[in-house]
């Protein structure tokens, strides 16, 4: 049983918009950032947003993050095939533990 | 170009112990703490352990916690994980990554391909 909690599936159709959430609590998400790995299969994962809605270089602005309270979200807007993965929301607990959702398989209809 | 490149994996009896490599180039790795994270077939990702940049600072999941060491020799720019004690719940592909920060963990921003561990009798 996963730390923070991920719906396990989303789905979209080119072009719509979805959102993935990640819940936590007071000492994981309530006080330390939240970072959103994407797994393609069968490759190792890739961080898509750092410190709650922060991009690195090289990922498409499609992909925005957002963070209030305890809970966490991931938007991918204008949905690709190409997105179709599994979507990890990570942070960390008051005791410097890394904690991880329990994943979300995003299918691109 | 960043590269890390995990070995050590296989198949492995109940009980025995196994230690994991992970080599890095392509950084200078002593200035980066790095990670050790798992995935179990057909499972999610778990976080196992963190070393600081000078492996002064570790931490580690409540899970392997007194079984598994998480250690590094920056020397020859390579991560360990010696693990013993494994359980059939030990099996999983593991990662090693990079964090962005010396000190503490923040993010990992790169990983390597894996190595899966198989505890079988």
């Amino acid at each position: 049983q996963s730390v923070l909690t991920q719906p396990p599936s989303a789905s979209g159709t080119p072009g719509q918009r979805v959102t993935i959430s990640c819940s936590g609590s007071s000492s994981n998400i309530g006080s330390n950032t939240v970072n959103w790995y994407q797994q393609l299969p069968g490759t190792a994962p890739k961080v898509l947003i750092y410190s709650n809605n922060q991009r690195p270089s090289g990922v498409p602005d499609r992909f925005s993050g957002s963070k209030s309270g305890t809970s966490a979200s991931l938007a991918i807007s204008g949905l690709q095939s190409e997105d179709e993965a599994d979507y990890y929301c990570a942070s960390w607990d008051d005791n410097l533990i890394g904690v991880f959702g329990g994943g979300t398989k995003l299918t691109v209809l | 170009q960043v590269q890390l490149v995990e070995s050590g994996g296989g198949v492995v009896q109940p009980g025995r112990p196994l230690r994991l490599s992970c080599a890095a180039s392509g950084f200078i790795f002593r200035n980066y703490a790095m990670h050790w994270v798992r995935q179990a077939p057909g499972e999610g990702l778990e976080w196992v352990a963190v070393i600081s940049f000078d492996g002064s600072i570790k931490y580690y999941a409540d899970s392997v916690k007194g079984r598994f060491t998480v250690s590094r020799d920056n020397s020859r720019s390579t991560l360990y994980l010696q693990t013993n004690s494994l359980t059939v719940e030990d099996t999983a592909v593991y990662f090693c990554a990079r964090d962005v920060k010396r000190d503490y963990a923040d993010y990992a921003d790169y990983w390597g391909q894996g190595t899966l561990v198989t505890v079988s009798s």
